[in-house]
């Protein structure tokens, strides 16, 4: 069964750092794309970034929102995906998901989400 | 970036009901469109994909069609299960965008 679990998420102030992690498991995780998705409280959904597989050397993809601030990098020996969050702002308070992309670029299994707050 | 507009951003149903949203895109996708249902405080759960491809486990009640900038969602017959919020997803060009999501309610 494809499962993917983020973890990490919590209160942070504005300017501060944080770093989400996914667990993948139930697929061959070094074959995908994988992508994070984030949404507001009571608003829509957010394409945060991609990051593609080791034959594709990895490269990423950005929003605008979030682009020099966020970093996704991954572990293929851990089957993990992480999101660094860097300079973050109070309208980066979301929950964060974590989404395995199908091999036709189609995000397709999504974790249960981590809360990240902006606050001071 | 590609736009995506949902419409209509809420709507009012009973069960039984035959059920449409429709979803454009601000320019030409061809078929890179996904269509996701989302219950409160919940995963967004993909319903289809390409357009018109039905998602693994999905109930064939719900289906999917259009190409290009024009797109619906469709539910052949609303069940209590399905009142959640639904949101498409153009998957053609970078940045990956959705659209607003339309809620289904009683």
């Amino acid at each position: 069964e494809v499962q993917v679990a983020e973890s990490g998420g919590g209160l942070v102030q504005p300017g501060g750092s944080l770093r989400l992690s996914c667990a993948a498991s139930g697929f061959t995780f070094s074959d995908h794309y994988m992508d994070w998705v984030r949404q507001a409280p009571e608003k829509g959904l957010e394409w945060v970034g991609r990051i593609r597989n080791k034959a594709n050397s990895y490269s990423t993809e950005y929003a605008a929102s979030v682009k020099g601030r966020f970093t996704i990098s991954r572990d293929e020996s851990r089957n993990s995906l992480f999101l660094q969050m860097n300079s973050l702002k109070t309208e980066d308070t979301a929950v964060y998901y974590c989404v395995r992309v199908a091999s036709d670029y189609v995000p397709d299994y999504w974790g249960q989400g981590t809360q990240v707050t902006v606050s001071s | 970036d590609i736009q995506m507009t949902q419409s209509p951003s809420t709507l009012s149903a009973s069960v039984g009901d035959r059920v449409t949203i429709t979803c454009r895109a601000s320019q030409s996708i061809s078929a890179s469109l996904a269509w996701y249902q989302q219950k409160p405080g919940k995963a967004p759960n993909l319903l289809i994909y390409k357009a018109s491809s039905l998602g693994s486990g999905v109930p064939s009640r719900f289906s999917g069609s259009g190409s290009g900038t024009e797109f619906t969602l469709t539910l052949s017959s609303l069940q209590p299960d399905d009142f959640a919020t639904y949101y498409c997803q153009q998957y053609k060009s970078y940045p990956l965008t959705f659209g607003g999501g339309t809620k289904v309610e009683i």
